[in-house]
């Protein structure tokens, strides 16, 4: 099984949205509705912040949003604000496993 | 609210047995809920799945991992436990725990639904003589 593919780093200003994709197979995200996204501060363990594509958990803002189309799911953040600077993660369930992508770093300008 | 802790040691001898242990408070890992999963990050770099168990002992591996990972759980300790054998400078990372949540259907169980939540704080292990 091979990593999930997002971009390596996004950016974006103060109040802006933002996207970031994760782009996988039809053997993982495209064939699960399965899909997750994490958000990890440095030094810190990662937060659960979408899961089954486009599902919030209780407690996480709804400037986050998740969506997919075919092999690819993205993750969106609206209003962005300077704490959303963080690594994000993709993963997908596949097979009775699960892959994650490689991370992309966020930048807020 | 669910806690969970990783232990053991922070530095491996290459070729020897990495062991860490996952403590659970706040909550049953003998819930029907719910899987139990390890999680590694090299530094600097991405996460990657290593395995997961339920209660009752059901266990799903990397395939990349297998043939070096044994994932145990004792529930009378409320605890589940990571070996990795033959270990390498390439398994030097943070290692997580995470619960690992299910869908409970008429059917049975569907993993996959739910994700990682929550997340142990980390710890390092380093592979180095």
């Amino acid at each position: 099984q091979s990593a999930l593919t997002q971009p390596a780093s996004v950016s974006g200003s103060p109040g802006q949205s933002i996207t970031i994709s994760c782009t996988g197979t039809s053997s993982d995200v495209g064939g699960y509705n399965y899909v997750s996204w994490y958000q990890q501060h440095p030094g810190k363990a990662p937060k659960l912040m979408i899961y089954d594509v486009s599902n919030r958990p209780s407690g996480v803002s709804n400037r986050f949003s998740g969506s997919k189309s075919g092999n690819t799911a993205s993750l969106t953040i609206s209003g962005l604000q300077a704490e959303d600077e963080a690594d994000y993660y993709c993963s997908s369930y596949t097979s009775s496993n699960w892959v994650f992508g490689g991370g992309t770093k966020l930048t807020v300008l | 609210q669910l806690q969970l802790q990783e232990s053991g040691p922070g530095l491996v001898k290459p070729s020897e047995t990495l062991s860490l242990t996952c403590t659970v408070s706040g909550g049953s890992i003998s819930s029907s809920s719910y899987y139990w999963g390890w999680i590694r990050q090299p530094p600097g770099k991405g996460l990657e799945w290593i395995g997961s168990i339920y209660y009752s002992g059901s266990t799903y591996y990397n395939p990349s991992l297998k043939s070096r990972v044994t994932i145990s759980v004792d529930t009378s300790k409320n605890q589940f436990s990571l070996k990795l054998s033959s270990v390498t400078a390439a398994d030097t990372a943070v290692y997580y725990c995470a619960r690992e949540a299910l869908m409970i259907t008429f059917g049975g169980v569907i993993r996959g639904a739910g994700g990682f939540d929550p997340w142990g704080q980390g710890t390092l292990v380093t592979v180095s003589s």
